[in-house]
């Protein structure tokens, strides 16, 4: 799976969006691009997945570049409960489940 | 529908003995994981398993550790002769059966089971 770079830390001010980005620069054309967050050691919690195009769901919105070597997380209107360290991971799915691999994520702090 | 389910949220053992960890999938999930998180680590892959079978263990300590997932019950993470550094978070994941459905490969993760070996 492709190797993904975040930065270590964001901070958000309560009521505005986070815009968490992830590098994945070397994404194969068959690697999904997966977000997961985890709120103080509880058990990760999926957000979101893409392949090329944009995805919104209830919890957020994933922005992919057109040349999918970069993407963007955004939470439109950030909580306190949004604080969490935020996982943006490639994987590839050929037919048969595998693993994540977890790097080490962005830390979210949101402030009121 | 409940989510996956791992009990004991947290143990408590001695160097020397065993720890079992229990995860019960989500309804009509098929596939299980095993991960673990050490203190202010990420979270590593252990173990894949299907209904009883082990489909990819390259995650695993050679020695010591062991997983099931029998064709009735909870699969089972076992820990046999715990030491100081086995302490962490273990976290179970499910996802459905593959289906050639992209969505169908999700992971949904359980709360976890906190471990400490004194």
């Amino acid at each position: 799976d492709a190797k993904t770079t975040q930065p270590p830390s964001m901070d958000c001010a309560e009521g505005r969006a986070a815009n968490l980005p992830c590098n994945h620069s070397t994404i194969s054309g068959n690697e999904y691009v997966y977000w997961y967050r985890q709120i103080h050691s509880q058990g990760p919690q999926y957000i979101i997945h893409g392949l090329k195009n944009n995805e919104t769901n209830e919890m957020a919105s994933l922005i992919i570049t057109e040349d999918r070597k970069s993407s963007t997380l955004i939470l439109p209107h950030a909580t306190l409960r949004d604080t969490a360290v935020y996982y943006c991971i490639v994987r590839a799915l050929t037919g048969t489940a595998s693993k994540l691999t977890f790097g080490t994520g962005t830390r979210l702090q949101v402030t009121l | 529908n409940a989510g996956v389910m791992q009990n004991p949220r947290h143990l408590v053992r001695r160097r020397g003995q065993e720890a079992r960890l229990r995860c019960s999938p989500m309804k009509g999930h098929s596939h299980v994981y095993w991960y673990r998180q050490l203190p202010e680590e990420g979270l590593k892959f252990m173990v894949y398993l299907q209904k009883e079978n082990i489909i990819d263990e390259s995650g695993m300590p050679k020695e010591r550790f062991s997983a099931e997932f029998p064709k009735e019950g909870p699969s089972i993470l076992r820990i046999q002769q715990v030491v100081r550094g086995d302490s962490a978070a273990y976290f179970c994941a499910s996802s459905p059966p593959l289906a050639g459905i992209i969505e169908q490969e999700t992971q949904y993760f359980g709360p976890g089971t906190r471990l400490l070996v004194l």
